[in-house]
């Protein structure tokens, strides 16, 4: 399986963009990058996912190298209620529309008023 | 949608007893997954079904843990009998075909 590699936690000031770092350098050429966050006894929420162009959503920006071995999370105007664990998974693809995705220990992102 | 519900939300047992953990999708997913989440391993993927048939039980810890699907709106995850290191979150998920998963609220467990 690609495995990630996430910083165990970061700050980041209420207002201010939070850039969460992500590195896959084994990824696969046919491997999604997905993100979900948990906030404090939730299950996971998705964010955002992909493959070779940097995508954007309502909630965040996602940033992938061109090379596909790291991207970055981008929350624009952090606030208050996006503290919470943010994980970078890459969903491994197990044949026919099967997949697998298997969670890491995630970046805890601490927003500071 | 209500989304992916999960019941009960906390269950605390005695060692050896039967705890069965339930777990209704979103309607019209056709992947279901459970996961177990403890302070030291984290968030594991455990079984995960698509159409009803479990694709991937690798992660089923030992053979006191059976997970079933008996149709397309209910899952069951059993644990016979129980023990205190069972103690854990556990989170069912669903998705329609490869989008994004939607989880559960979890069920915590605690096997005394």
């Amino acid at each position: 399986d690609a495995k990630t590699t996430q910083p165990p936690s970061m700050d980041c000031a209420e207002g201010r963009a939070a850039n969460l770092p992500c590195n896959h350098s084994t990824i696969s050429g046919n491997e999604y990058v997905y993100w979900y966050r948990q906030i404090h006894s939730q299950g996971p929420q998705y964010i955002i996912h992909g493959l070779k162009n940097n995508e954007t959503n309502e909630m965040a920006s996602l940033i992938i190298t061109e090379d596909r071995k790291s991207s970055t999370l981008i929350l624009p105007h952090a606030t208050l209620r996006d503290t919470a664990v943010y994980y970078c998974i890459v969903r491994v693809p197990l044949g026919g529309s099967n997949y697998k995705l298997t969670f890491g220990k995630g970046t805890l992102l601490t927003v500071n008023p | 949608d209500a989304g992916v519900i999960q019941s009960p939300r906390h269950e605390v047992t005695e060692m050896g007893q039967e705890v069965t953990l339930r777990c209704k999708p979103i309607s019209g997913h056709d992947y279901l997954f459970w996961y177990r989440q403890t302070m030291m391993r984290g968030l594991e993927l455990l079984i995960y079904f698509n159409n009803n048939v479990p694709i991937d039980d690798s992660g089923m810890p030992e053979d006191r843990f059976s997970a079933k699907m008996p149709n397309a709106s209910f899952s069951t995850l059993k644990i016979q009998p129980s023990e205190p290191r069972d103690s854990a979150v556990y989170f069912c998920a669903s998705s329609f075909m490869e989008t994004e998963a939607f989880f559960g609220q979890g069920t915590r467990l605690t096997v005394v």
